[in-house]
């Protein structure tokens, strides 16, 4: 187990809703990164925050954003879903000491219909 | 146009013997690559990471190597056991960002 939580497992939505979904990291680590992994498919990075301000972006819409909170757990949201994203969202956590090695959660399954 | 590859197709091996998975990578300047186990509905499993002056890294059964001048990063499992089975990720940072891009991954069965 790596230590880092994520919540919830599963989610539903239907298109044009918005969601939440959130990550507790490793205790320590300061950095939190989000991916989206479509089924089939590697993770793509959305974002990064370190010490709660955004560090780096991915190729996505502004529809994706986060939040990293002072006892570093963050939150992914994402409004007017799309059915495109429905995914497995994971966040990966770093330590300033070791920023290279990032270990995951066990993600969220998010499914729109 | 900037690619990281691995081979789409599953790999099947007997158990016992040498597992190698290809990364290959255009267009990136990576200071470390890093290898990755994901089993079904779960998140990847952090195995190796190798850094952009480095040629080889060894731990317990894996070897992963990294190859700047050919854009080439090898993974290797020894004495393959069917609990190896699943899909191996290779990732790399571009120029030092921390900030990973991922390969499709390749599933390996490791067959009894």
């Amino acid at each position: 187990e790596t230590g880092v939580t994520q919540s919830p497992t599963h989610l539903i939505k239907t298109r044009g809703q918005q969601v939440t979904l959130r990550c507790s990291s490793q205790s320590g680590h300061n950095t939190v990164s989000w991916y989206q992994q479509a089924l089939g498919q590697g993770p793509q990075f959305i974002f990064q925050y370190y010490r709660e301000e955004e560090n780096g972006r991915g190729n996505f819409p502004p529809r994706f954003s986060g939040l990293q909170f002072p006892n570093y757990s963050s939150e992914l949201n994402v409004n007017a879903l799309e059915l495109d994203d429905s995914a497995l969202y994971l966040c990966a956590s770093s330590s300033d000491d070791r920023e290279e090695t990032q270990y995951f959660g066990p993600g969220t399954r998010l499914l729109v219909l | 146009s900037q690619k990281i590859e691995q081979n789409s197709e599953a790999l099947n091996i007997q158990e016992g013997k040498t597992a190698t998975l290809t990364c290959n990578y255009t267009n990136y300047s990576p200071a470390y690559l890093q290898w990755y186990r994901q089993d079904p509905g779960r998140g990847p499993v952090f195995l190796l990471l190798i850094r952009e002056n480095e040629k080889e890294k060894r731990k317990e059964r894996l070897k992963v190597t990294f190859d700047t001048t050919l854009k080439q990063s090898l993974f290797h499992i020894t004495a393959s056991q069917p609990a190896d089975s699943a899909t191996y990720l290779c990732a790399l940072d571009n120029s030092g960002t921390y900030k990973y891009i991922f390969g499709t991954g390749t599933r390996l069965k490791v067959l009894a």
